[in-house]
Protein backbone atom coordinates (compact mmCIF):
# COMPACT_ATOMS: atom_id res chain seq x y z
CA UNK A 1 0.00 0.00 0.00
CA UNK A 2 1.34 3.46 -0.18
CA UNK A 3 2.89 5.43 2.58
CA UNK A 4 4.38 8.35 3.04
CA UNK A 5 7.22 9.49 5.89
CA UNK A 6 8.39 12.85 6.37
CA UNK A 7 11.73 13.49 8.08
CA UNK A 8 13.93 16.47 8.73
CA UNK A 9 15.25 18.34 11.34
CA UNK A 10 13.40 18.74 14.48
CA UNK A 11 14.83 21.92 15.59
CA UNK A 12 15.90 25.03 13.33
CA UNK A 13 16.93 28.01 14.58
CA UNK A 14 14.69 31.29 13.88
CA UNK A 15 15.79 32.77 10.39
CA UNK A 16 16.82 29.39 9.25
CA UNK A 17 15.65 27.21 6.23
CA UNK A 18 13.17 24.47 7.35
CA UNK A 19 13.63 21.77 4.69
CA UNK A 20 11.58 18.21 5.09
CA UNK A 21 11.67 15.49 3.04
CA UNK A 22 8.23 13.21 2.43
CA UNK A 23 9.52 9.52 0.73
CA UNK A 24 6.65 7.64 -1.13
CA UNK A 25 6.62 4.35 -1.20
CA UNK A 26 4.30 2.19 -3.11
CA UNK A 27 2.89 4.82 -5.52
CA UNK A 28 5.22 6.91 -7.90
CA UNK A 29 5.33 10.90 -6.88
CA UNK A 30 4.62 11.36 -10.78
CA UNK A 31 1.07 9.76 -11.07
CA UNK A 32 -0.11 12.13 -8.46
CA UNK A 33 -0.52 15.31 -6.37
CA UNK A 34 1.45 15.85 -3.26
CA UNK A 35 0.77 18.37 -0.38
CA UNK A 36 2.20 19.23 2.95
CA UNK A 37 -0.55 20.37 5.64
CA UNK A 38 0.95 21.68 9.32
CA UNK A 39 -0.31 21.83 12.63
CA UNK A 40 0.57 24.41 15.55
CA UNK A 41 0.13 23.43 18.50
CA UNK A 42 -3.41 22.72 20.26
CA UNK A 43 -4.24 24.13 16.62
CA UNK A 44 -5.75 23.27 13.59
CA UNK A 45 -4.89 22.56 10.22
CA UNK A 46 -3.32 24.73 7.62
CA UNK A 47 -2.60 23.58 4.04
CA UNK A 48 0.74 24.90 3.06
CA UNK A 49 1.24 24.17 -0.48
CA UNK A 50 1.04 20.85 -3.76
CA UNK A 51 2.85 20.30 -6.35
CA UNK A 52 1.55 17.97 -9.30
CA UNK A 53 2.39 15.32 -11.80
CA UNK A 54 3.34 18.06 -14.04
CA UNK A 55 5.34 19.82 -11.26
CA UNK A 56 2.84 22.83 -10.95
CA UNK A 57 3.06 24.34 -7.49
CA UNK A 58 0.71 26.43 -5.68
CA UNK A 59 0.91 27.88 -1.98
CA UNK A 60 -1.21 29.20 0.66
CA UNK A 61 -1.27 32.88 0.19
CA UNK A 62 0.33 33.66 4.00
CA UNK A 63 3.03 31.40 3.24
CA UNK A 64 3.70 32.60 -0.41
CA UNK A 65 7.01 34.02 -0.30
CA UNK A 66 8.53 32.06 1.85
CA UNK A 67 7.92 28.75 0.74
CA UNK A 68 9.00 25.87 -1.66
CA UNK A 69 7.65 22.46 -2.93
CA UNK A 70 9.89 20.23 -5.20
CA UNK A 71 9.86 16.76 -6.10
CA UNK A 72 13.13 14.66 -6.66
CA UNK A 73 11.48 11.95 -9.49
CA UNK A 74 14.78 9.48 -8.54
CA UNK A 75 14.41 8.84 -4.68
CA UNK A 76 10.07 9.23 -5.61
CA UNK A 77 10.35 12.31 -2.89
CA UNK A 78 8.80 15.24 -2.13
CA UNK A 79 10.64 18.69 -0.26
CA UNK A 80 9.59 21.27 1.53
CA UNK A 81 11.59 24.36 1.82
CA UNK A 82 10.60 27.12 4.73
CA UNK A 83 12.35 30.16 4.30
CA UNK A 84 13.30 32.69 7.25
CA UNK A 85 11.67 30.57 9.97
CA UNK A 86 9.62 32.25 13.26
CA UNK A 87 8.99 30.81 16.33
CA UNK A 88 5.38 30.80 14.34
CA UNK A 89 6.77 28.29 12.21
CA UNK A 90 6.81 25.79 15.32
CA UNK A 91 4.48 22.73 14.14
CA UNK A 92 3.89 19.23 12.86
CA UNK A 93 4.92 18.97 9.33
CA UNK A 94 2.56 16.38 7.34
CA UNK A 95 2.70 15.49 3.92
CA UNK A 96 -0.12 13.63 1.70
CA UNK A 97 -1.77 12.51 -1.42
CA UNK A 98 -4.16 14.78 -3.03
CA UNK A 99 -6.42 12.70 -5.66
CA UNK A 100 -7.54 13.94 -8.59
CA UNK A 101 -9.58 11.32 -10.32
CA UNK A 102 -12.84 9.73 -8.95
CA UNK A 103 -12.36 10.38 -5.04
CA UNK A 104 -11.35 14.29 -4.52
CA UNK A 105 -9.51 13.80 -1.28
CA UNK A 106 -6.00 13.63 0.45
CA UNK A 107 -6.34 9.83 0.95
CA UNK A 108 -2.94 8.75 2.48
CA UNK A 109 -0.79 10.80 5.06
CA UNK A 110 2.52 10.23 6.55
CA UNK A 111 2.45 10.30 10.35
CA UNK A 112 4.10 13.24 10.38
CA UNK A 113 7.09 15.01 11.72
CA UNK A 114 7.39 17.57 14.80
CA UNK A 115 9.72 20.66 14.26
CA UNK A 116 10.42 23.53 16.60
CA UNK A 117 11.89 26.67 15.92
CA UNK A 118 13.89 27.88 18.81
CA UNK A 119 17.46 29.05 18.72
CA UNK B 1 -10.64 32.81 -1.18
CA UNK B 2 -13.57 30.64 0.55
CA UNK B 3 -13.40 30.64 4.95
CA UNK B 4 -15.02 27.58 6.67
CA UNK B 5 -16.90 27.76 9.86
CA UNK B 6 -17.69 24.87 11.42
CA UNK B 7 -20.19 24.29 14.15
CA UNK B 8 -20.53 23.34 17.04
CA UNK B 9 -16.95 23.58 18.44
CA UNK B 10 -16.97 20.85 20.54
CA UNK B 11 -20.00 18.17 20.71
CA UNK B 12 -20.49 16.31 24.04
CA UNK B 13 -22.30 12.93 23.41
CA UNK B 14 -22.69 9.22 24.76
CA UNK B 15 -22.04 6.26 22.94
CA UNK B 16 -24.87 4.96 20.92
CA UNK B 17 -25.82 8.87 20.32
CA UNK B 18 -26.22 10.72 16.41
CA UNK B 19 -23.79 12.95 15.88
CA UNK B 20 -24.52 16.01 13.36
CA UNK B 21 -21.40 18.41 12.40
CA UNK B 22 -21.73 21.65 10.64
CA UNK B 23 -19.58 23.08 7.91
CA UNK B 24 -20.27 26.59 6.31
CA UNK B 25 -18.43 28.24 3.63
CA UNK B 26 -18.28 31.67 3.06
CA UNK B 27 -19.13 31.35 -0.33
CA UNK B 28 -20.79 28.82 -2.96
CA UNK B 29 -18.64 25.76 -3.34
CA UNK B 30 -18.54 25.49 -7.15
CA UNK B 31 -18.93 21.30 -6.57
CA UNK B 32 -20.27 18.90 -5.01
CA UNK B 33 -16.91 17.45 -5.54
CA UNK B 34 -14.95 20.00 -3.58
CA UNK B 35 -16.04 19.41 -0.25
CA UNK B 36 -14.24 16.62 1.93
CA UNK B 37 -13.98 15.70 6.01
CA UNK B 38 -11.39 14.09 7.89
CA UNK B 39 -11.23 12.71 11.43
CA UNK B 40 -8.10 13.20 13.53
CA UNK B 41 -7.31 11.70 16.63
CA UNK B 42 -4.95 12.43 19.56
CA UNK B 43 -0.87 11.96 18.33
CA UNK B 44 -2.51 10.70 14.96
CA UNK B 45 -2.62 12.02 11.28
CA UNK B 46 -5.53 12.94 9.77
CA UNK B 47 -7.72 10.24 8.19
CA UNK B 48 -9.98 11.17 5.17
CA UNK B 49 -13.95 10.27 5.84
CA UNK B 50 -15.71 11.65 2.81
CA UNK B 51 -14.74 12.92 -0.20
CA UNK B 52 -17.29 14.77 -2.70
CA UNK B 53 -19.35 15.67 0.28
CA UNK B 54 -20.80 12.45 0.52
CA UNK B 55 -18.50 9.56 -0.84
CA UNK B 56 -17.46 7.44 2.17
CA UNK B 57 -13.37 6.88 1.89
CA UNK B 58 -11.84 3.36 1.35
CA UNK B 59 -12.93 1.70 5.10
CA UNK B 60 -14.98 4.00 6.41
CA UNK B 61 -18.19 2.42 7.77
CA UNK B 62 -21.51 3.32 6.96
CA UNK B 63 -22.38 5.15 10.15
CA UNK B 64 -20.34 7.93 8.56
CA UNK B 65 -22.46 10.20 6.26
CA UNK B 66 -22.02 13.15 4.26
CA UNK B 67 -24.62 15.85 2.45
CA UNK B 68 -24.71 19.55 1.38
CA UNK B 69 -24.50 21.55 -1.29
CA UNK B 70 -24.00 25.54 -1.76
CA UNK B 71 -22.70 26.60 1.44
CA UNK B 72 -24.00 24.48 3.88
CA UNK B 73 -22.64 21.07 4.19
CA UNK B 74 -23.09 18.19 7.06
CA UNK B 75 -21.32 15.19 8.70
CA UNK B 76 -23.45 13.23 10.37
CA UNK B 77 -22.42 9.85 12.52
CA UNK B 78 -25.25 8.00 13.29
CA UNK B 79 -24.67 6.26 16.23
CA UNK B 80 -21.39 7.51 17.59
CA UNK B 81 -18.75 4.02 18.59
CA UNK B 82 -16.19 4.45 20.86
CA UNK B 83 -13.44 5.10 18.53
CA UNK B 84 -15.15 8.06 16.89
CA UNK B 85 -13.79 10.54 19.37
CA UNK B 86 -11.58 13.23 17.91
CA UNK B 87 -11.93 16.11 16.01
CA UNK B 88 -13.29 16.47 12.70
CA UNK B 89 -12.35 18.80 9.88
CA UNK B 90 -14.07 19.86 6.57
CA UNK B 91 -12.08 20.91 3.96
CA UNK B 92 -12.69 22.71 0.55
CA UNK B 93 -11.33 20.59 -2.21
CA UNK B 94 -8.82 22.56 -4.82
CA UNK B 95 -6.37 25.51 -4.18
CA UNK B 96 -6.08 26.59 -1.87
CA UNK B 97 -7.52 23.24 0.21
CA UNK B 98 -8.65 25.28 3.00
CA UNK B 99 -9.40 23.56 6.48
CA UNK B 100 -12.07 24.64 8.56
CA UNK B 101 -10.99 25.07 12.36
CA UNK B 102 -12.34 21.67 13.17
CA UNK B 103 -15.50 20.43 15.90
CA UNK B 104 -14.13 17.83 18.67
CA UNK B 105 -16.16 15.04 19.26
CA UNK B 106 -15.82 14.77 23.23
CA UNK B 107 -16.95 11.64 25.46
CA UNK B 108 -20.38 13.49 27.55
Amino acid sequence: QVQLQESGPGLVKPSETLSLTCTVSGASISSYYWSWIRQSPGKGLEWIGFISFTGTTKYTSSLESRVTISADTSKNQVDLKLRSVTAADTAVYYCARIMVEGVHGMDVWGQGTTVTVSS
Amino acid sequence: EIVLTQSPGTLSLSPGERATLSCRASQSVPSSSYLAWYQQKPGLAPRLLISDTSKRATGIPDRFSGSGSGTDFTLTISRLEPEDFGVYYCQRYGSPFTFGPGTKVELK
